[in-house]
């Protein structure tokens, strides 16, 4: 499968504790993409990379959330100190601006979060 | 601040009848738009797209209509199938540059 692949699926968590997800995006794409998604709504940007580079983040990015991309390949996403509002679907994507559609991400499966 | 949406939360259709999903945007500077579907537990997959230079772009069994002066977009699905049963949301950016922006999403139900 050459999808993009998110570890894991789902975790729950205790609050305060720490959680990393991963996201192995599509090998030819250079841009990653992390958003957010909770029950009933769409998916909420956070950030996105394009190589190694993050170029943008989102407001709902607080000092507690990090996401890194240090080869340009696979990314994490970093939350600490969880709190009970944290609990989401942590969808990744990635995507080429040389696609004929380049606007178009590939997304993942998403991993869920729930902070008890 | 502006953001897409969407009319209907829900909406429930017989099965081979036709269904429309709405989608209003309010970012002038918009001119790539996609439709996706999500299936429950699972990330959303493209179904369709169109450039704002475009009314009007056909697919398998979709079709999607492009009004720029109301800032409208739908999404209409011919002889809608049990498969067709999931959540649709509407995404736009500019020029493939920028992050898409989702709207809330229309839940389809398909009664068979």
């Amino acid at each position: 499968d050459t999808g993009v692949s998110q570890n894991p699926r789902h975790k729950i968590t205790k609050r305060g504790q720490n959680v990393t997800f991963r996201c192995d995006p599509i090998s030819e794409h250079n841009r990653l993409y992390w958003y957010r998604q909770t029950l009933g709504q769409g998916p909420e940007f956070l950030t996105y990379f394009q190589n190694e580079a993050q170029l943008e983040k989102s407001r709902l990015l607080s000092d507690r959330f990090s996401a890194e991309r240090p080869k340009g390949s696979f990314s994490t996403l970093e939350i600490q100190r969880t709190e009970q509002g944290d609990s989401a679907m942590y969808l990744c994507a990635s995507s080429s601006p040389t696609s004929g559609r380049a606007g178009e991400l590939f997304f993942g499966e998403g991993s869920r979060l729930t902070v008890l | 601040g502006e953001s897409v949406g969407l009319h209907l939360p829900t909406l429930s259709v017989q099965e081979g009848d036709n269904s429309i999903i709405n989608c209003a945007y309010s970012n002038s500077a918009s001119d790539y738009f996609i439709w996706y579907k999500q299936e429950s537990g699972k990330g959303p997959q493209f179904i369709i797209d169109i450039r704002s230079n475009m009314d009007k772009r056909q697919g398998q069994r979709v079709t999607v209509l492009l009004n720029k002066t109301v800032k409208h977009l739908s999404l209409q699905i011919a002889a809608t199938q049990p498969g067709d049963s999931a959540v649709y949301f509407c995404a736009e950016n500019i020029k493939g540059n920028t992050p898409l922006v989702f709207g809330k999403g229309t839940r389809l139900s398909v009664i068979a």
